[in-house]
């Protein structure tokens, strides 16, 4: 039972455009989300969370919207670089859970072309 | 900086051997993770401890044990290990609370053949 989907694979974005990435999720105990990047042969690198108070958490060129209603997240990446180019994994965890436990989705893998 | 280190980056172990990986982590965190990365799989918890000598069996526990001795070590045994083991393996750790991220080790890419 995958409690946090991710439904594209992959996305193939140009240089300077906007990247977004969609999560779903089914447990509604779930109210913390986080976004993770990762590159090949390293480990994964927390890049942005949101609390469910929130609808939407702004850092950089990094923004996560939340839809509790729904159970869907996404990732919003303005403008999108080459450098931005690794698999990124959303997660979840939340009161139901025990602290800390983070549940993963199956990745999406973002291509940035020059 | 938060240091999660995992023993070694790659490993070739024959089938039916037990293996061993080690993580260490250096900030006093309560909670280790092991997790396996497959393509399209994504990330799998293996096994969770929240406290020395405690455990939780995560999503895909067969075949695999855990030993926490240690507050900051946390090792994954394979007791004997098989083909379809092979894969890629991430430590983390983490505050024992619901509002934080977790920290990752550089991850082993196991082999078995």
């Amino acid at each position: 039972d995958q409690q946090v989907k991710q439904n594209s694979p992959s996305l193939s974005v140009q240089e300077g455009r906007i990247s977004i990435l969609n999560c779903d999720y089914t447990n509604s105990m779930f109210d913390y989300f986080l976004w993770y990047k990762k590159y090949p042969a390293e480990g994964p690198t927390f890049l942005i969370s949101i609390s469910s108070i929130k609808d939407k958490n702004e850092d950089g060129r990094f923004t996560v919207f939340l839809n509790k209603s729904a159970k869907h997240l996404s990732l919003h990446i303005v403008p999108s670089q080459p450098g931005d180019s690794a698999v990124y994994f959303c997660a979840a965890s939340g009161r139901g859970t025990s602290y800390g436990k983070l549940t993963f989705g199956q990745g999406t893998i973002l291509t940035v072309h020059p | 900086d938060v240091k999660v280190t995992q023993s070694s980056r790659y490993l070739v172990k024959r089938t039916g051997e037990k293996v061993f990986l080690e993580c260490v982590q250096d900030m006093d965190h309560e909670n280790m993770f092991w997790y396996r990365q497959d393509p399209g799989l994504g990330l799998r918890l293996i096994y969770f401890s929240y406290d020395v000598k405690m455990k939780e069996k995560g999503d895909i526990p067969e075949g695999y044990s855990v030993s926490r001795e240690k507050k900051e070590r946390f090792s994954l045994i394979l007791e004997s290990a098989s083909t379809n083991q092979t894969s890629m393996y991430l430590c983390a750790s983490s505050l024992r609370e619901v509002y934080t991220e977790a920290f990752f080790g550089q991850g082993t890419r196991l082999t078995v053949v």
